[in-house]
């Protein structure tokens, strides 16, 4: 069975600090996915991975950067975290057009 | 036009209910058809995967319409624990990778 990991479940940060969300698959999946979800807007797509050192915008990548240095591993970074960036975060992988796979999710909140 | 619309209900039945939902894409193009359910506060999780000739899962069918480019989800015999938001995605269209989802349909099963 797909295992996708994230690293925490709840999250408290300060306004203004570097945050680090991980994210790990166990099936070798090349594609990989970070989502945010708030209530009433459904997943919103923030970057996507398809291949080691690969990213590509999504639908809402301002104030957020990945790193994918390796297949099983992605990070979302907020380079200076904001309280509008409160939320639900969730990471998927999947293979090819597979259907993706989700982690459990971390709630984090900017204060 | 939204690529993905699902009423987003609630849909409010009793146990033992028949309900089915429906979900329209717009493009054409697409190729790969998912279902999920989403519990509150919880990751989505694949129901079941759509195909052209329809499939069906315990009390659970799914329907694929290429010429009215509509996926459906029939529930019979409804459960209390059926009670969950069920997300409808839509994926492959252009050869792209990132799927496309509605923002779900609420459901709840009453005793």
């Amino acid at each position: 069975d797909v295992k996708v990991t994230q690293s925490s479940r709840y999250l408290v940060k300060r306004t203004g600090e570097k945050v680090f969300l991980e994210c790990v698959q166990d099936m070798d999946h090349e594609n990989m996915f970070w989502y945010r979800q708030d209530p009433g807007l459904g997943l919103r797509l923030i970057y996507f991975s398809y291949d080691v050192k690969m990213k590509e915008k999504g639908d809402i990548p301002e104030g957020y950067s990945v790193s994918r240095e390796k297949k099983e591993r992605f990070s979302l970074i907020l380079e200076s975290a904001s309280t509008n960036q409160t939320s639900m975060y969730l990471c998927a992988s999947s293979l090819g057009r597979e259907p993706q796979h989700f982690g459990d999710g971390t709630r984090l909140s900017i204060l | 036009r939204k690529e993905v619309e699902q009423d987003p209900g609630p849909f409010n039945v009793p146990e033992g209910a028949t309900v089915a939902f429906n979900c329209t894409y717009s493009n054409s193009a697409s190729q790969s058809f998912f279902w999920y359910r989403q519990d509150c506060r919880k990751e989505p999780k694949l129901l079941m995967s759509v195909y052209s000739s329809g499939n069906e899962d315990g009390r659970f069918t799914a329907q694929l319409n290429r010429a009215s480019q509509y996926i459906s989800l029939l529930i019979r015999d409804s459960k209390l624990s059926d009670s969950a938001t069920y997300l409808c995605v839509v994926n492959g269209a252009g050869g792209s990778y990132i799927p496309t989802f509605g923002r779900g349909t609420s459901l709840i099963v009453h005793p």
